[in-house]
């Protein structure tokens, strides 16, 4: 199985900040990388699909990039309803998930 | 609007099974396959498989091979995962998840709320 590995597991922001969030894969995966965004007690929601495109809806402060082992998602300006915890998955070989990134309030 | 409507909340005991229903409505439901993942409480995400609705073909995580089941009744529009001996360990919210269907991407864009499944003696 591809091992999908976030860092940092937990982060702490101020509102405005720019946040980067980083999953490498143990293999090439191309471009078959998704961003989720999941608040407590829901069900993730869908940022980033194929490494850079944006799924319609969510704001352009969000941003991804990156193809083969490294990836990123950035946040521009981070906005109080984007404390969450984010996952990223690769669909490139069976499927696997990031075990996750927390970003708190600083 | 596309909805994905799952069952509730069940408590099982070790070795049991559990079947938990994931109702679609707003679109046609033979047309995207639909994904299951479960979530350990505090944990991360875990895929167990997909069924193509269309034609009822799946494919299981080689994790729970041997002990998912996945089904559809396309009259009612409605996926259904079947999870057999189960442990302690099983405890999740279980979600059933519509993949968009971009190309060759396997991308969630529509999720169920959650079941939560408790095993416990």
């Amino acid at each position: 199985d591809i091992q999908m590995t976030q860092s940092p597991s937990s982060l702490s922001a101020s509102v405005g900040d720019r946040v980067t969030i980083t999953c490498r894969a143990s293999q090439s995966i191309a471009s078959y990388l998704n961003w989720y965004q999941q608040k407590p007690g829901k069900p993730p929601k869908l940022l980033i699909y194929a490494a850079s495109s944006l799924q319609i809806g969510v704001p352009s402060r969000f941003s991804g990039s990156g193809s083969g082992t490294d990836f990123t998602l950035t946040i521009t300006s981070l906005q109080p309803e984007d404390f969450a915890t984010y996952y990223c998955q690769q669909s490139y070989s069976s499927l696997t998930f990031g075990g996750g990134t927390k970003v708190e309030i600083k | 609007q596309v909805q994905l409507l799952q069952s509730g909340a069940e408590v099982k005991k070790p070795g049991a099974s559990v079947k938990v229903s994931c109702k679609a409505s707003g679109y046609t439901f033979t047309d995207y396959y639909i994904h299951w993942v479960r979530q350990a409480p505090g944990q991360g995400l875990e895929w167990l498989g997909w069924i193509n609705p269309n034609s009822g073909g799946t494919n299981y995580a080689q994790n729970f091979q041997g002990r998912v089941t996945m089904t559809r009744d396309t009259s009612i529009s409605t996926a259904y995962m079947n999870l057999s001996g189960l442990r302690f360990d099983d405890t999740a919210v279980y979600f059933c998840a519509r993949n968009s269907g971009r190309g060759g991407f396997v991308d969630f864009d529509y999720w169920g709320q959650g079941t939560l499944v408790t095993v416990s003696s």
